[in-house]
């Protein structure tokens, strides 16, 4: 079974520019999350889908941050204009049903920016 | 919040050695998780308990779950190399909901 498939995998980019992250789930997982992980902390979601539907999008800076999902499979993170404390990891994870309902959840390996 | 919190945030042991972290939280849950990051990777789920669940074994680990307590401790027996990581745990609410504890750093030394 493929796993969860980001890209691109490092992205450097100076603050007030824009950047944007894929992420293709795995397949039929109808639950997708966007989370951020800010070094030596723990992920915090800024987004859940569910097949191409918002669930929760209640921690995502909707100033600057977007995210959608077309036809509930890919999905793509976009983040316009940039600062310097969005210096993190993305994360992309997808699961059968959402996590709440007692499945695990499948990570990608993540997109690390840095903005400069 | 429902945000679980590991302890301790780091931890070094001997390989072969058996290591405890433990996981509070704040609000009622119908699931706990436990993942493992390695330094510059993705995360891997490594064991769920449910809300009326009190014990789950799975290899070297053991996973407990006390919701009296609202606490969770994740054990993990006879310590490698490779279990050298970042373990954090994930309590989800019945709204779907799943949030992420700081995490344990722990390392294993040859």
């Amino acid at each position: 079974e493929a796993g969860v498939a980001q890209s691109p995998r490092y992205k450097i980019i100076e603050k007030r520019q824009s950047v944007a992250f894929w992420c293709n789930p795995i397949s039929g997982h109808a639950t997708l999350y966007w989370y951020q992980q800010i070094l030596g902390q723990g992920p915090k979601l800024l987004i859940q889908f569910q097949n191409n539907g918002v669930v929760d999008d209640s921690q995502l800076p909707k100033d600057r941050f977007s995210a959608e999902r077309l036809k509930g499979v890919d999905s793509t993170l976009k983040i316009q204009p940039a600062k310097l404390e969005d210096s993190a990891v993305y994360l992309c994870a997808s699961s059968k049903v959402p996590i709440g309902r007692g499945n695990e959840a499948f990570f990608g390996q993540g997109t690390r920016l840095t903005v400069v | 919040s429902q945000q679980g919190e590991e302890d301790p945030q780091a931890l070094s042991i001997q390989e072969g050695e058996n290591a405890t972290m433990n996981c509070s939280y704040k609000t009622s849950i119908n699931n706990l998780q436990w993942y493992r990051q390695n330094s510059g990777r993705g995360l891997v789920h490594l064991i769920l308990i449910r809300s009326n669940e009190r014990e789950k074994h799975s290899g070297r680990l053991r996973v407990t779950l006390d919701t009296s307590k609202k606490s969770s401790s994740l054990l993990i027996t006879a310590s490698r190399a490779a279990d050298t990581a970042s373990y954090f745990c994930a309590t989800a609410d019945s709204g779907q909901n799943c949030v992420f504890g700081p995490g344990t750093r722990w390392s294993v030394l040859p």
